[in-house]
Order: C-alpha cells, then sequence, then structure tokens
C-alpha cells in the first residue's frame, strides 16, 4: 500500500524558514517512473502546486516562489523535504505531498502526469 | 496562457448527468487528471489521461478532451460525489497547473 504523510511545525513566525517532511511508504524514491511533489492549499481557496522531485535528484519549482522554494530528498530515509524561506501570512495553508506518475497515450502521442494518492495534509499558520 | 480556467460552482439533479470543464492551451498538448475534494478531506483522483479511472472510482465518472478544453462527466450523479473538482496538467516546461475548482452542488 502507497501511503505519504506530511510533517512539520502547525504555526510559524514571519520572517522564518518553514521545513516540511513528506515520509514516503510503499514505493522508492529511486524509481524513475515517479516522482514526489507538493501542493498547497490556503483556507478556503484553490490548490496551488508548488515543486517536485524526480528520482535522479530533478527538482521544478513554482515560478511564483522561485528563490523561496527548495525541495530535496533523502532516499534511505524515504523522506522528501520541503523549505520554503522568508515566510509571510500568505504561506498560510494546508500543504499536501502526492506521488507524481507519468503516461503518454500511445495514439495520440499526448502526455500526461497524475497525483495519487495524496497525504492527509498538514496545515500550517503563518503568524506573529 | 498558463492557466487552467473552470466554472466556480454547477448544479445537478440527483440522478442527472452533469459535465465539468476546464479550459487551457495547455490542454492541446497534454491530458488532464481530475481531483474530487470533500470538506476537510484531502483530493483524491477520479480521472487521468484520455480517460483512464483509478480503481475504486464508480464507472458513472468519465473524461474526455478536445481542442484545449477537457471534461469530468458524472452519469447519475449520487449525493456523495458532491464535493470541489480540480482539474490539473503539466505544461511544455513540465510545471504543473491547477484550475480554479468546480463546487459540484447535487441537488
Amino acid at each position: 500500500q502507497v501511503t505519504l504523510k506530511e510533517s512539520g511545525p502547525v504555526l510559524v513566525k514571519p520572517t522564518e524558514t518553514l521545513t516540511l517532511t513528506c515520509t514516503v511508504s510503499g514505493f522508492s524514491l529511486n524509481d524513475p517512473t515517479m516522482a514526489v511533489t507538493w501542493i498547497r492549499q490556503p483556507p478556503g481557496k484553490a490548490l496551488e502546486w508548488l515543486a517536485r522531485i524526480f528520482s535522479n535528484g530533478e527538482t521544478a519549482q513554482s515560478p511564483s516562489l522561485e528563490g523561496r522554494l527548495f525541495i530535496s530528498k533523502d532516499s534511505s530515509k524515504n523522506q522528501v523535504v520541503l523549505t520554503l524561506t522568508n515566510v509571510d501570512p500568505g504561506d498560510t495553508a494546508t500543504y499536501f505531498c502526492a506521488r507524481l506518475l507519468f503516461g503518454a497515450d500511445i495514439l495520440t502521442g499526448y502526455a500526461y502526469n497524475w497525483f495519487d494518492p495524496w497525504g492527509r495534509g498538514t496545515l500550517v499558520t503563518v503568524s506573529s | 496562457s498558463s492557466e487552467l480556467t473552470q466554472d466556480p460552482a454547477v448544479s445537478v439533479a440527483l440522478g442527472q448527468t452533469v459535465t465539468i470543464t476546464c479550459q487551457g492551451d495547455s490542454l492541446r498538448d497534454f491530458y488532464a487528471s481530475w481531483y474530487q475534494q470533500r470538506p476537510g478531506q484531502a483530493p483524491i483522483l477520479v480521472m487521468y489521461g484520455k480517460d483512464s479511472r483509478p480503481s475504486g472510482i464508480p464507472d458513472r465518472f468519465s473524461g474526455s478532451s478536445s481542442g484545449g478544453t477537457a471534461s469530468l462527466t458524472v452519469t447519475g450523479a449520487q449525493a456523495e460525489d458532491e464535493a470541489v473538482y480540480y482539474c490539473n496538467c503539466r505544461d511544455s516546461s513540465g510545471l504543473q497547473l491547477f484550475g480554479g475548482g468546480t463546487k459540484l452542488t447535487v441537488l
């Protein structure tokens, strides 16, 4: 059974650095057919993609948070870590990690990906 | 444009059919995936690729895509289908996009 679980602080002060950990089980972070991604959701708002990391360590981040957002992994611990620097109240959200899988349609050539499963999420509040 | 656009809300009578749409330039080159989120819960995958449905998702859910628009159809909507539905796809750089979500109300 594949599971992901987010952990980290509940409350962070403005200007501080937020560090969240996603601990996975049921698959390997070295599996080249999948990646791990972070997504957040401010209260009452839509989902926002943040970052992803492939098995080879290649990363990508949302352009809107570039420079503040970092993602890394420790395959031996089955963990993916998200770091967000210089937080402000606008970073208050539920943060989810999810497994990212890939595919392509043979007939049309269209590529696609999907997030499955998701962790339950962890609510982080940025406040002084 | 690197955005995905969804109608904020749609409603359907119990047992009837409803289609939720997602529009964006990236959908001309990549298929969407769809997620159902009930209040207080994490999203779950309900459709991906051309028309693939994960195990455990009822076959009343189906998907399609054409000319920059992806669609999620619920045929014979049930009360438990009431939720917010999000579309997602990648862009040409490999970055991920989410729609703003559509709140489905089952009357």
